[in-house]
């Protein structure tokens, strides 16, 4: 079966660093998004990896392994707005989004 | 601010009701979908449409009825649930359908449903 694993919580430092991990078994691999969700709000987009390696953008980075069947979105400088769910999603061989659980990463003051 | 609007935000219904969900989307997107989200579960596709024909049903049960009257509007109607469908129902549309890879989606803020 298909499968997409990542922590269930994770409580970090305002100011900090934190890596949230993604791992993935899936049927084929076409690309992986991270997604943040604010409680009540609806999902938004961040990052898609189809490549190897890391891909930059501002305080937020993410990582793939393919070889690994691996992600992980770091986030650097923390801020209380950051306390949010990051979903990690994999498209398979055919195209269609496999989701992960979810995330729920709470900063601390 | 979103391209993605969803009504009701809240609905509260039981379980010999008939009630409908809207969504519509403001970005010219083609595919539009229905998810289901539970809490700490993975997100559930229930519906793709793309250019208006639905292309994707993932086996869901019959009390769940989708229309797409056009690729800016999407529906789920809604009639004899019961207290499991109690969840979180995500809209998301997207460019084109879900035939390729950087297609991203972009979601509603849902409709929190309570079957009592």
């Amino acid at each position: 079966g298909q499968n997409i694993d990542q922590p269930t919580e994770m409580t970090a430092t305002e100011g900090a660093i934190v890596q949230i991990n993604c791992t993935y078994q899936t049927s084929g691999f076409n690309g992986l998004f991270w997604y943040q969700q604010h409680a009540g709000e609806a999902p938004t987009f961040l990052s898609y990896n189809v490549l190897d390696g890391l891909e930059e953008k501002g305080r937020f980075s993410s990582f793939l392994s393919r070889s690994k069947g691996y992600s992980y979105l770091l986030l650097k400088e923390l801020q209380m707005k950051d306390s949010a769910s990051y979903l990690c999603a994999v498209k398979d061989s055919n195209y269609q989004l496999i989701w992960g659980a979810g995330t729920k990463l709470i900063i601390k003051p | 601010e979103t391209g993605v609007t969803q009504t009701p935000r809240h609905l509260v219904m039981g379980m010999t009701n008939k009630k409908s969900l809207k969504c519509e989307q403001h970005l010219g997107h083609n595919a539009m979908y229905w998810y289901k989200q539970s809490a700490k579960k993975p997100l559930e596709l229930m519906f793709v449409y793309s250019l208006e024909e639905r292309v994707e049903n993932n086996s869901v049960p019959s009390r769940f009825s989708p229309e797409c009257p056009n690729s800016s509007h999407l529906f789920l109607h809604l009639h004899t649930l019961q207290p499991e469908d109690s969840a979180l129902y995500l809209c998301a549309s997207s460019q084109g359908g879900s035939s390729t890879g950087q297609e991203t989606q972009y979601f509603g803020p849902g409709t929190r449903l309570l079957v009592l």
